[in-house]
C-alpha cells in the first residue's frame, strides 16, 4: 500500500516551453502533497505544500507563477513549470501524506532544460 | 525554522558491521516527529524509520534502530550487519505535529553517503 506515482519520470524541453509534472497517490486519498526539488548530490529542498481544493502554500524563494500547484483532487497534484530555463533542470519529488502521518515519495521526475 | 544537521558527508563500513550516521537539529517545539529516509542510486525516498518526540522509546526496525536524545536534540541511527543492499544516500528529516491547519512539509538534512565494502 501507500504508492505515490510520478508522470513523467524524466523530460527534455527547450527554454521557454512550459513543462507539467504529475504525482497521483494510486491506493490512498492524499490530504496533502508536496513537491521538492533536488539538485544533484544534494538535499530535497521543500517548494510548496499542496492541499486539496485549496491554493497552494510555497515556500520563501519560490516563485508561484514560475512553479504552478494544482490539487484537483484527493489522488492527484501537478506541478507546472511555466517558461522552463535551463536553472530550473533539476529532480522533482512529490509526497503525499493523509492527516500529516508519514509521507510517501513518488520515484521523482527529472527535468532537463535545455 | 528548524534546521537539520549532518556532518558526516561520507560513511564507510565492512559488510557484517555496525554503522552509526549522526543527525542533530534545532527546534523551539517541543512535539515533532524524526525520520530517516534511504535514497539508493535509484533516487527513489524509502523510509527507514520515524521517531515521536513524545515517545522515549527509541524506534527500532529490524536492523535499523535509533538513538534519540531529545535534550541533546541528537537522532543517530543505527545499521547493524551492514548488508550491500544498504548503500545509499541516507537523510535525516525533521517535521512538526499535525496542528489540523494541514500538514508541515519535511526538513531534510544534506545528508550522508553509506559506503559498504564487501
Amino acid at each position: 500500500g501507500a504508492v505515490v506515482s510520478q508522470h513523467p519520470s524524466r523530460v527534455i524541453c527547450k527554454s521557454g516551453t512550459s513543462v507539467k509534472i504529475e504525482c497521483r497517490s494510486l491506493d490512498f486519498q492524499a490530504t496533502t502533497m508536496f513537491w521538492y526539488r533536488q539538485f544533484p548530490k544534494q538535499s530535497l529542498m521543500l517548494m510548496a505544500t499542496s492541499n486539496e481544493g485549496s491554493k497552494a502554500t510555497y515556500e520563501q524563494g519560490v516563485e508561484k507563477d514560475k512553479f504552478l500547484i494544482n490539487h484537483a483532487s484527493l489522488t492527484l497534484s501537478t506541478l507546472t513549470v511555466t517558461s522552463a530555463h535551463p536553472e530550473d533542470s533539476s529532480f522533482y519529488i512529490c509526497s503525499a501524506t493523509v492527516l500529516g502521518e508519514t509521507q510517501y515519495f513518488g520515484p521523482g521526475t527529472r527535468l532537463l532544460v535545455l | 525554522a528548524q534546521t537539520v544537521t549532518q556532518s558526516q558527508p561520507e560513511m564507510s563500513v565492512q559488510e557484517a558491521e555496525t554503522v552509526t550516521l549522526s543527525c542533530t537539529y534545532d527546534t523551539s517545539e517541543s512535539d515533532y516527529y524524526l525520520f530517516w529516509y534511504k535514497q539508493p542510486p535509484s533516487r527513489q525516498m524509502i523510509l527507514v524509520i520515524r521517531q515521536e518526540a513524545y515517545k522515549q522509546q527509541n524506534a527500532t526496525e529490524n536492523r535499523f534502530s535509533v538513538n534519540f536524545q531529545k535534550a541533546a536534540k541528537s537522532f543517530s541511527l543505527k545499521i547493524s550487519d551492514s548488508q550491500l543492499g544498504d548503500a545509499a544516500m541516507y537523510f535525516c528529516a525533521y517535521r512538526s505535529p499535525y496542528s489540523g491547519g494541514g500538514a508541515d512539509g519535511l526538513t531534510f538534512g544534506k545528508g550522508t553517503h553509506l559506503i559498504i565494502q564487501p
